[in-house]
């Protein structure tokens, strides 16, 4: 299995409190993604990175910032949490942009916001 | 953007059974994957596609690029195979864009 670890698992927080994911590998891979996960929708892409320091949006982006200073570190946070961005937060990796690379899946942080 | 439908929704299957799910997209792709989704939401990803057919062991994918379609096949179904598949594309160097999964019961 690739090695991605998705940080915390499970958290509760209050509206309006600011919550931060953590996503760390240790394939060396150049592309990290953010996605949330809720019921009747597929997938949805906050943010994705190509690179240290190189970030864009996806198409559910609002409410959401992320960081990445070193390759291995993936950050997802949400500035003032809202009840809507209550999900399960899945972290991916992928070596290469070309379609001959997979896509790596952490094990997803479920997120409650009350 | 691409929309993804997946058919059908839900399926439920006796174990045994040969297993089809399908997979439509609106717009030209470079790009189809399969991915499986275990109840205990752990993704991962079992096939990627840019035509002709691809066997992982009891698995097939197959996809027709002018249909703008792709299957996935399960022979000899097992309840361990229960789990949400999930299809999405990619178009040139875009992010992938997922369908909504089709969960699939097998009962013993």
């Amino acid at each position: 299995d690739a090695g991605i670890t998705q940080s915390p698992r499970h958290k509760v927080t209050e509206t309006g409190t600011p919550v931060t994911l953590r996503c760390h590998q240790t394939e060396n891979h150049r592309y990290m993604y953010w996605y949330r996960q809720d019921p009747g929708h597929g997938l949805r892409l906050i943010h994705y990175s190509y690179g240290v320091k190189d970030t864009d949006k996806g198409e559910v982006s609002d409410g959401y910032s992320v960081s990445r200073s070193k390759t291995e570190d993936f950050l997802l946070t949400l500035e003032s949490a809202t009840s809507s961005q209550t999900s399960v937060y899945f972290c991916a990796i992928r070596a290469d942009r070309e379609d001959n690379s997979p896509l790596h899946f952490g094990n997803g942080t479920r997120l409650t916001v009350t | 953007k691409n929309e993804v439908e997946q058919s059908p929704q839900n399926l439920t299957a006796q174990e045994g059974e040969f297993i089809t799910i399908n997979c439509s997209y609106s717009v030209g792709i470079s790009a189809l994957h399969w991915l499986q989704q275990h109840p205990g939401g752990g993704i991962v990803s079992l096939f990627m596609l840019s035509s002709g057919k691809k066997k992982h062991g009891r698995l097939i994918a197959t996809i027709n690029i002018q249909e703008k379609h792709s299957s996935l096949h399960i022979t000899a179904s097992h309840p361990r195979d229960s789990a949400v598949y999930i299809c999405a594309v990619r178009r040139g160097n875009t992010p992938l864009v997922f369908g909504k999964g089709t969960r699939l019961s097998v009962i013993a």
